[in-house]
């Protein structure tokens, strides 16, 4: 019955090497979202998707992109990863924005060496 | 600025007993939710409660807001062993197209 699924749960590149993590979705949500958390930390908010329309947090770096082809999938592009981009990426959808339930995945751990 | 902060940090307890763990936050909001983090693992939604909602209970959760504290609290019944778990609340400003904002959390402990 999962509901939010992420591939790879752990995921290992080299400094420097794009990288691409997924989600998918089986609830049919219009939203999802990308979080980053850092060891000890908040979930911190990359950017969301409603339907098709991106929505960037301002700080968000410039290597993190992301693509959503359609209502169920989700990814999460890092072009050149740096050491510093090591954490745990969660994806999360909901069938509207903020003030509804959020579903997460199970994570994709992100090692940087 | 963050929105949300839990408090304590960190809560060691028997199983049995209760855990209580609170929040605050700093503008007026729609609604406060509650998520569970257990170890490596995505977060999972306990409970959501509105504005305009004074208590709220779940099983053996119960949440209350005081909006004019603007501070909630998450108490757990008759803890399990298997309630050990980061406890995080989320909060959405009351101005359209907010994010929602997690604090930083409060890891709970429960041994047998």
């Amino acid at each position: 019955d999962a509901m939010v699924i992420q591939n790879p749960r752990y995921q290992v590149t080299q400094f420097g090497k794009p990288v691409t993590l997924s989600c998918s979705q089986t609830l049919n949500h219009n939203v999802m979202y990308w979080y980053q958390q850092k060891s000890s930390q908040a979930p911190k908010l990359l950017f969301h998707y409603y339907d098709k329309d991106f929505n960037n947090e301002a700080d968000t770096p410039d290597n993190f992109q992301s693509r959503r082809p359609n209502t169920s999938f989700c990814f999460l592009d890092i072009r050149s990863p740096g050491l510093g981009d090591a954490a745990m990426y969660l994806c999360a959808t909901s069938s509207e924005v903020w003030t509804e339930t959020q579903y997460f995945g199970p994570g994709t751990r992100l090692l940087v060496l | 600025s963050q929105q949300g902060e839990e408090d304590p940090q960190a809560l060691s307890i028997q199983e049995g007993e209760n855990a209580t763990m609170n929040c605050s936050y700093k503008t007026s909001i729609n609604n406060l939710q509650w998520y569970r983090q257990n170890s490596g693992r995505g977060l999972v939604h306990l409970i959501l409660i509105r504005s305009n909602e004074r208590e709220k209970h779940s099983g053996r959760l119960r949440v209350t807001l005081d909006t004019s504290k603007k501070s909630s609290s998450l108490l757990i019944t008759a803890s399990r062993a298997a309630d050990t778990a980061s406890y995080f609340c989320a909060t959405d400003a009351s101005q359209a197209g907010t994010a929602l904002i997690f604090g930083k959390g409060t890891t709970l402990s429960v041994s047998s």
